[in-house]
């Protein structure tokens, strides 16, 4: 079965770090551009950050530049965030997604992220 | 502020037709191609439901569909069913600076 399950949100303090993993299954992991997308509870959808084959690529929306890092590992079909510097506006469900072209074919569940003091 | 632009509701009965637009600029919906649809019911994942404008992935009905002209974007449900009430989200491609945009979602209510 084709799944994708992210792991690792929480509750943090603003100023806080916290890493996301995202485990996929089902499909040959590292022949796909892969993505992070959030949304705010009861928001819209968010595109955060993406990350080509091989991590070769990187690219992120501006809100999160200099402050998440996004990175895989295909050894482990396995795909992460990590957050630094987090801020109230940063709190959402944070999803992983496989590309396919210019759009996301498949999705998690989801993580919540909770950023509050 | 969402970059692209969507009416926040729109209904329709039971087999008629819904037509929901996405209006951007030429930077992401008018200069690519690249304009995706999301189907989302209420506590669940996000599902593609239309890609590079007008092609549906495997399993998604024929009653969806999706067009373009111009900078504004649309997706058309036809022979509305009990289970298309959901909100739906376009999304674009965006050149200038290589990141991806979305709509702020249009929830469509099946009356």
């Amino acid at each position: 079965e084709v799944q994708l399950v992210e792991s690792g949100g929480g509750l943090v303090q603003p100023g806080g770090s916290l890493r996301l993993s995202c485990a996929a299954s089902g499909f040959t992991f590292s022949s796909y551009w892969m993505t992070w997308l959030r949304q705010a509870p009861g928001k819209g959808l968010e595109w955060v950050a993406n990350i080509k084959q091989h991590g070769s690529e990187t690219y992120y929306v501006g809100s999160v530049k200099g402050r998440f890092t996004i990175s895989r590992d295909d050894a482990k079909n396995s795909l992460y965030l990590q957050m630094n510097s987090l801020r109230v506006e940063d709190t959402a469900v944070y999803y992983c997604a496989r590309h396919i072209g210019w759009a996301f074919d498949m999705w998690g569940r989801g993580t919540m992220v909770t950023v509050s003091s | 502020q969402s970059a692209l632009t969507q009416p926040p509701s729109a209904s329709g009965s039971p087999g008629q037709s819904v037509t929901i637009s996405c209006t951007g600029t030429n930077s992401d919906v008018g200069g690519y191609n690249y304009v995706s649809w999301y189907q989302q019911h209420p506590g669940k994942a996000p599902k593609l439901m239309i890609y590079e404008v007008n092609k549906r992935p495997s399993g998604v009905p024929d009653r969806f569909s999706g067009s373009k002209s111009g900078n504004t974007a649309s997706l058309t449900v036809s022979g509305l069913q009990a289970e298309d009430e959901a909100d739906y989200y376009c999304s674009s491609y965006e050149g200038s600076n290589i990141i991806y945009v979305f709509g702020s979602g249009t929830k469509v209510t099946v009356l």
